[in-house]
């Protein structure tokens, strides 16, 4: 069954905290996306990558982080650097430039 | 940076009546695609629009891509409960990077 995994579904951040979510796709997609979505609001793109071990920063990257290190894995790290992080983040990828955009089912985070 | 504007934000209808939703750009457009995301779930793909004036139907979703590739606009016939949700446009920008639009969430009314 192919497709994008995120986990975990909910995730809860205490201050000062740093969070990592997973992001795995077997579809043998090259591009990788991570957007953020705030409640009523568009998708807004954090971070991408066009290949193994190269990333690019989106328009919302400041207080995240990524890695990737394998074709299938693109993990993003919300760190204690960013205030706001509750919002709904997506995982997104695509197999050839300007095609279709596959996402998986988002993880929600949460600040307590 | 390149932007796309989409309205309404918001649209309610009564069940059985029709929606458009349109999408603006400032810049011409190489593509524009649809993504129709339901409550609580995630952006699924509808449609790619490459062609100037190109107009594609997927049975009561009709999308149609502007002469001068600035603007987009997807409508709905005669809606159904199961069309809820909110329909975004996205442009690409450069060869990977994608810009979606601010997104228009229907309502529909049984």
């Amino acid at each position: 069954d192919g497709g994008i995994t995120q986990s975990p579904k909910y995730l809860f951040r205490k201050e000062g905290q740093n969070v990592t979510l997973s992001c795995e796709q077997n579809l043998n997609h090259d591009a990788m996306y991570w957007y953020r979505q705030d409640p009523g609001q568009g998708l807004r793109l954090i971070y991408y990558s066009q290949i193994v071990n190269d990333f690019q920063k989106g328009d919302i990257a400041e207080g995240y982080s990524v890695s990737r290190e394998k074709k299938e894995s693109f993990p993003l790290t919300v760190t204690s650097a960013q205030k706001n992080p509750t919002a709904f983040y997506l995982c997104a990828s695509t197999g050839h430039p300007q095609e279709t955009q596959y996402f998986g089912p988002g993880t929600r985070l949460l600040v307590l | 940076g390149q932007q796309v504007m989409q309205i309404p934000q918001y649209q309610h209808v009564q069940e059985g009546e029709d929606f458009t939703t349109y999408c603006n750009s400032s810049t011409t457009l190489s593509n524009i695609q649809w993504y129709k995301q339901r409550p609580g779930g995630h952006p699924v793909f509808l449609i790619q629009l490459v062609k100037s004036g190109e107009v594609k139907k997927q049975k009561r979703l009709t999308f149609q891509f502007g002469e001068a590739k600035k603007n987009s606009s997807l409508h709905i016939t005669a809606t159904q409960t199961t069309d809820v949700g909110t329909y975004f446009c996205a442009c690409t920008s450069g060869t990977y990077k994608y810009i979606f639009g601010t997104g228009t969430r229907l309502k529909v009314l049984a």
